[in-house]
């Protein structure tokens, strides 16, 4: 079955820096990666998802990249405010309709 | 538009006992999926069902089973129940399957003692 390793586990960044999180799959089936976003308290939330098909997906502060090749797809936030502080989960789908498996988790915390 | 209930919010269960948990999608959408939720283990895969079968399942005991209603409306049930099983579960529906945007519901937090 499909593996993702997510990577760092926990992020510390200054107000206004990048942020960067990891994301590697196994499946080469895969085709669809999506990520969440979920805030002390609450429900995980789609914030983007990019396909196979695609390189790259930017919407406002937030971009992923896709590298096919190497299995690996990475999550960008630009300009970090507090209220991106929260939890990032990257997923990968096995192809088709197979379930989607989760990351272990980014911990982010923007310092004001 | 409603979006994914999940009831109830809080249960406190003893070992051994066992515990059904429901989750009402978005109407419409036919895909659930359920997910437990540790600190140590981020979102492990139980179950999705479509059109009341179960098409996928994750690596979950026996004690683990679901099901899912003609409204799309689905439980999940947990027998035996063990210390290790407390956590936050949480379902989620997709119009069609989990690619595409999944919505979840706000999860049920299961204690045992």
């Amino acid at each position: 079955g499909e593996n993702v390793e997510q990577h760092p586990s926990t992020l510390s960044v200054q107000e206004g820096d990048s942020a960067v999180i990891k994301c590697t799959y196994s499946d080469s089936a895969s085709n669809y990666f999506p990520w969440y976003k979920q805030e002390l308290g609450k429900r995980p939330q789609l914030i983007i998802d990019i396909r196979s098909n695609v390189g790259e997906k930017k919407d406002q502060r937030i971009a992923v990249t896709l590298n096919k090749t190497a299995k690996h797809f990475s999550l960008h936030i630009t300009e970090t405010q507090p209220e991106d502080s929260a939890v990032y989960f990257c997923a990968a789908n096995g192809g088709g309709y197979q379930k989607v498996t989760f990351g272990i988790g980014t911990k982010l915390q923007v310092i004001p | 538009k409603a979006g994914v209930t999940q009831t109830p919010r809080y249960l406190i269960k003893t070992r051994g006992q066992q515990v059904t948990l429901s989750c009402s999608p978005i109407s419409g959408h036919r895909s659930v999926s359920w997910y437990q939720q540790t600190p140590g283990q981020g979102l492990q895969f139980l179950f999705e069902y479509f059109s009341e079968t179960q098409r996928n399942k994750g690596n979950f005991p026996g004690r683990f089973s679901g099901r899912q209603f003609s409204n799309s409306r689905s439980e999940m049930n947990v027998s035996t129940l063990e210390l290790g099983d407390s956590a936050l579960y949480l379902c989620a529906s997709s119009l069609q399957d989990m690619n595409t945007e999944a919505f979840f519901g706000q999860g049920t937090r299961l204690t045992v003692v």
